[in-house]
């Protein structure tokens, strides 16, 4: 039973440059969410898909963050335009279908430098 | 919207010893779902341990417990002889009823060092 797998680990990039995310959920879990992390915070809540529909966003997600989840399976999160203000670390969760748990399931993150 | 506290910065504690860290909440629901995770350094987020509100049991863990204060909204975490690798940063996160949402809103984090 392998985890949360993100894909990169690292992502380096220049302002105004768009970056794209890769989360990969355990297999048997429908629900997926992502947050942000800052140095010396918690995670902050960006978004949350329960299949291949995305049933919640939070105002953190500007118009620059997109978050796709085409067929349901992996999910990507996309950042147009990065401003330096979006370094940080990109985490991904994954939780099992209602009624099977609620725990949430943390990804290792991705973390962002926006030089 | 639902906040998390946790007015402990930083903790330390020796080897095999106990230590509590402390995580207030407010809500206005009555059936949420509270946990614990540890973050070591550069390493993923781990769940240490869950509550349901609706159980007046407190949760346990192997050395992990918590003591859940329902009417306080307080939830703190007992860590019993602890060991070097307990040292992390641990984050204290509320989740709402599932008709009002689905994240989970975190504290700011305790990190914890434990010396030998």
């Amino acid at each position: 039973d392998t985890g949360v797998s993100q894909d990169p680990r690292h992502k380096i990039t220049k302002r105004g440059q768009n970056v794209t995310f890769r989360c990969d959920p355990i297999s048997e879990h429908n629900r997926l969410y992502w947050y942000r992390q800052t140095l010396g915070q918690g995670p902050e809540f960006l978004t949350y898909f329960q299949n291949e529909a995305q049933l919640e966003k939070s105002r953190l997600l500007s118009d620059r963050f997109s978050a796709e989840r085409p067929k349901g399976s992996f999910s990507t999160l996309e950042i147009q335009r990065t401003e330096q203000g979006d370094s940080a670390m990109y985490l991904c969760a994954s939780s099992p279908p209602p009624g099977q748990g609620y725990e949430q399931y943390f990804g290792p993150g991705t973390r962002l430098t926006v030089t | 919207a639902q906040t998390v506290t946790q007015s402990q910065p930083e903790m330390s504690v020796q080897e095999a010893e106990t230590v509590t860290l402390s995580c207030t909440y407010d809500t206005s629901e009555s059936d949420y779902y509270l946990f614990w995770y540890k973050q070591p350094p550069s390493r993923q987020m781990i769940l240490v341990i869950r509550q349901e509100a609706y159980k007046q049991q407190n949760a346990t863990e192997n050395r992990f417990s918590v003591n859940f204060q329902k009417a306080a909204k307080s939830f703190s975490l007992k860590i019993s002889d602890s060991q070097l690798g307990d040292a992390a940063m641990y984050f204290c996160a509320y989740r709402s009823p599932p008709r009002s949402g689905y994240a989970l809103n975190f504290g700011k984090g305790t990190s914890l060092l434990v010396t030998p």
